[in-house]
């Protein structure tokens, strides 16, 4: 079945510190995986996607089809980074997407 | 970037009545469009995909016959939640997809907050 399983619903973080939300993935084909994010009262935009292979406001995601992962990294995180992150997958090809519980990432100055 | 507005956003209504949420793609034609519940706290979950002219295909679980969709033209998907009852209160999203060559990005509204009393 597929699933995407991102295990910190929280995760706290001082200005500056590196920052790595992890998302682990089950799919038996070929997925796109991407990351959103929503801002405080705002509406989820994408953030990236992995087929890409960019480097979103500092942020990158490299897809690890051994580990089934796909860990979204930022060096040195920004107070304007909190913000609730949601990691999503989607069939090559198709236009279904299953999103992740999501990860509310707080950076604190 | 593509603009995706809802309509209400925020809506309270008597259990036992219907309620019409639209989806409108504001700067662009979305041949596709997706409905989404997202309960306190927890993730999206597709409902169902819009496609234009035809009927949407819903997820398993979702019944089609109290949450009806309509994606009478490009522009344009309304989703009806019928005989609403308290269980259906919930935040609903629609996105739709744009494409640019051929890569395609989902935008996403802004939600519909329904409460059922």
């Amino acid at each position: 079945a597929q699933r995407v399983t991102q295990p910190e619903k929280l995760l706290s973080v001082f200005k500056g510190a590196p920052v790595e939300l992890k998302c682990n993935y089950s799919y038996s084909g070929s997925p796109e995986l991407f990351w959103y994010v929503q801002y405080s009262r705002q509406r989820l935009q994408l953030l990236l996607r992995h087929i890409s292979r960019e480097s979103i406001k500092g942020f990158t995601a490299d897809l690890n089809k051994g580990e089934t992962s796909f860990h979204l990294k930022k060096p040195f995180a920004q107070e304007e980074d909190s913000a609730m992150y949601y990691c999503a997958l989607r069939d090559t090809g198709g236009f279904k997407t299953i999103f992740g519980a999501g990860t509310r990432l707080f950076v604190k100055a | 970037g593509a603009v995706v507005s809802q309509h209400p956003s925020r809506v309270i209504c008597k259990s036992g009545t219907s309620v019409k949420i639209e989806c409108r793609s504001l700067d662009f034609q979305a041949t596709t469009m997706f409905w989404y519940r997202q309960f306190p706290k927890q993730s999206l979950m597709l409902m169902a995909t819009s496609n234009e002219g035809s009927k949407a295909t819903y997820e398993q679980g979702v019944e089609k016959d109290k949450f009806l969709i309509n994606h009478a033209s490009l522009t344009l998907s309304t989703l009806t939640v019928t005989s609403a009852h308290p269980e259906d209160s919930s935040f609903y999203i629609c996105s739709a997809v744009v494409w640019r060559g051929s890569t395609d990005t989902q935008y996403f509204g802004p939600g519909t907050r329904l409460t059922v009393l």
